[in-house]
């Protein structure tokens, strides 16, 4: 079984610029969560989607955004990016049953 | 509420030594619980969780946490440590029903010495 893939590894932007991250879960997987990770905040919950509905959302000012698609592929965006956007973006992948979650290496995101 | 706290940031420990994580969580509810490892720029691997059943959990790569309702603790134990065990760990709790969202303490490193 193919693990959670998370493109692109490594993205560097721009402040004030958009990103959009893509994650693609384990096959059959129909829930996907996001989470941010920061050497000073650790790791935060965004939002988590099933069945491209978003059940949970994070406390993340509304320039953060996800989605999910028909195929469970899900897109994570931030929009007018600060500085403080710097930070490793997890995906996690679930089946929905025994919370199993499946995380992918993430998307390390640097804004100059 | 709930929070996640690990007692300890840093534990250093010789390779073959057992090693003990220490957790706490606070919660009106009850609560599933994970313990995950980091390794360096990697992302994160669910070690063993806590669903309910028995309250000792034996978990991936020799790992074991048991459950303490009484002390709201989720202690991760390793009888004997490998180099290889060097990492970032963290403990996490889900709220039972209707939550979907990891909490996670902050982390704590272990670095396994020769």
């Amino acid at each position: 079984k193919a693990g959670v893939t998370q493109t692109p590894r490594y993205l560097i932007k721009t402040r004030g610029q958009q990103v959009t991250l893509s994650c693609s879960p384990i096959s059959g997987h129909r829930s996907v969560s996001w989470y941010q990770q920061t050497p000073g905040q650790g790791l935060q919950f965004l939002f988590e989607y099933f069945s491209e509905t978003q059940r949970n959302k994070g406390n993340f000012p509304g320039r953060f955004s996800g989605r999910q698609f028909s195929n469970s592929r899900s897109e994570m965006n931030v929009s007018t990016l600060e500085l403080g956007d710097s930070a490793l973006y997890l995906c996690a992948s679930g089946d929905g049953l025994n919370y199993g979650y499946t995380f992918g290496s993430g998307t390390r995101l640097t804004v100059v | 509420a709930q929070s996640v706290t690990q007692l300890d940031s840093q534990v250093p420990v010789f390779e073959e030594a057992p090693v003990e994580l220490r957790c706490n969580y606070s919660s009106s509810v009850s609560v599933y619980l994970f313990w995950y490892v980091q390794y360096p720029n990697q992302g994160l691997q669910l070690l063993l969780k806590y669903l309910s059943g028995s309250t000792l959990v034996k978990g991936i790569n020799g790992f074991e946490a048991e459950f303490n309702k009484s002390q709201t603790s989720f202690h991760l134990r390793k009888p004997s440590v490998h180099i290889s065990d060097t990492a970032e760990y963290f403990c996490a709790v889900i709220r039972s029903s209707n939550d979907y969202k990891l909490s996670f303490g902050a982390g704590t490193t272990v670095t396994v010495r020769a």
